[in-house]
């Protein structure tokens, strides 16, 4: 079964851009969740999507939004890019379809430098 | 504010050596914490704890919850330089994870 698949892998983009990152979930999981990972602040949520719904979301202002496609796919979307918004950006799915949480299983990461 | 905070933050030991890292939390719906290792870029699941007292063990890594001191600990034995890695302890509180910033352990030949 292939694993948690994100693209792109790697992205730089300057200071009042918008980006889109694209993550696939293993086949038949359709709960997906999005954290931001830094050095200073490590893994902090961002928000889980179940079913094409939000169900839950972090502390993080509107700028950051997403969402879920009906083959469980999703998208993150940036926009008006700070300095800040440098970080690696992973996406991890889980099979549970209920509010349970277990093993999510995480994508390679996407690389977002803001320049 | 929910946070969970690990110790130390980073470690250095030789190969061989039994190590224990640290998980401490104070969260508002406790309802279970998770240790992951991190190695190139995916977190990869370790071990998952809802109940006090009881051990976890996976090979040479076990882990424990102490729900009343609020923290567990996850412990490598006989280390071996594939242990390095970043560790992870996240606790779910309302059906989010909140992270803790790991424990980047380096394993010296």
């Amino acid at each position: 079964k292939a694993g948690v698949t994100q693209t792109p892998r790697y992205l730089i983009k300057t200071r009042g851009q918008q980006v889109t990152l694209s993550c696939s979930p293993i086949s038949g999981h359709r709960s997906v969740s999005w954290y931001q990972q830094t050095p200073g602040q490590g893994l902090q949520f961002l928000f889980e999507y179940f079913s094409e719904t939000q169900r839950n979301k972090g502390n993080f202002p509107g700028r950051f939004s997403g969402r879920q496609f009906s083959n469980s796919r999703s998208e993150m979307n940036v926009s008006t890019l700070e300095l800040g918004d440098s970080a690696l950006y992973l996406c991890a799915s889980s099979p549970l379809p209920d509010r349970v949480i277990n093993e999510q299983y995480f994508g390679p990461g996407t690389r977002l430098t803001v320049t | 504010e929910d946070k969970v905070v690990q110790s130390p933050l980073s470690l250095v030991v030789h190969e061989g050596d039994t190590v224990t890292l640290n998980c401490s939390y104070e969260v508002t719906n406790f309802r279970s914490l998770l240790w992951y290792k991190q190695e190139k870029k995916a977190p990869t699941f370790l071990f998952m704890l809802t109940s006090s007292g009881i051990e976890k063990k996976s090979g040479r890594l076990s882990s424990i919850l102490d729900k009343k001191e609020l923290f567990s600990i996850l412990n490598i034995t006989a280390t071996q330089t594939g242990d390095s890695a970043i560790y992870l302890c996240a606790v779910d509180s309302n059906y989010q994870l909140i992270w803790g910033a790991g424990t980047k352990l380096i394993i010296k030949p």
